[in-house]
């Protein structure tokens, strides 16, 4: 079965502070993605990574960036924390970059906390 | 652009009652595929169903049937004799070859003992 792996589940935070978020997949999948789910939104794309050391931004890409420097691993740096990041943050891997035959799967999740 | 619609945002049911969740979609792309993932309150989002846009026979699960109509854009997932454990919120996705995925805003499913 493949297995992402979010480091923490639940996570607080002050505003302005540096926040690293990391997911780990075990499947060498080539593609990761972070997510945030709020409230009436569903998930918004923030980020993706299609190889080591490349990324692409999503959605909502402000406020955030990534990391990639291992294919197993893939980092969400909050650069400067605010309140309007407190989030639920999904990591998910796919052996596709694209909404293609294959399913992403998804990390437990992490939510996040900024005061 | 591609979108997911999820027009229910929350539906309660009592056990063993029938439900379906239904999901429209928009896409200018001939092949497609569209995805149910289910998120129980532990957060975990959940693969349920994978279909491609060439295939519209309908699939059962188990309690689980989808519903695959290119003619109305719909995929819509219907749960029989639902159970407590079905609670959860369950998200209609899209993709196809020339983009990630897209996500409907997903339907909360209380289903009450």
């Amino acid at each position: 079965d493949v297995k992402v792996t979010q480091s923490s589940r639940y996570l607080v935070k002050r505003t302005g502070e540096k926040v690293f978020l990391e997911c780990v997949q075990d499947m060498d999948h080539e593609n990761m993605f972070w997510y945030r789910q709020d409230p009436g939104l569903g998930l918004r794309l923030i980020y993706f990574s299609y190889d080591v050391k490349m990324k692409e931004k999503g959605d909502i890409p402000e406020g955030y960036s990534v990391s990639r420097e291992k294919k197993e691993r893939f980092s969400l740096i909050l650069e400067s924390a605010s309140t309007n990041q407190t989030s639920m943050y999904l990591c998910a891997s796919s052996p596709e970059i694209t909404g293609s035959n294959q399913p992403q799967h998804f990390g437990d999740g992490t939510r996040l906390s900024i005061l | 652009a591609q979108k997911v619609t999820q027009a229910q945002t929350e539906i309660s049911v009592v056990e063993k009652e029938d439900v379906t969740l239904d999901c429209v979609y928009e896409t200018r792309d001939t092949t497609y595929y569209l995805f149910w993932y289910k998120q129980p309150p532990s957060g975990e989002l959940v693969f349920l169903i994978r279909r491609n846009s060439f295939d519209e026979q309908n699939e059962i699960s188990g309690r689980y049937s989808w519903n695959f109509q290119k003619s109305t854009s719909s995929f819509n997932f219907t749960i029989t004799a639902s159970q407590v454990v079905d609670s959860a919120v369950y998200f209609c996705a899209l993709g196809s070859g020339y983009s990630t995925l897209t996500f409907g805003k997903g339907t909360m499913l209380l289903v009450s003992p």
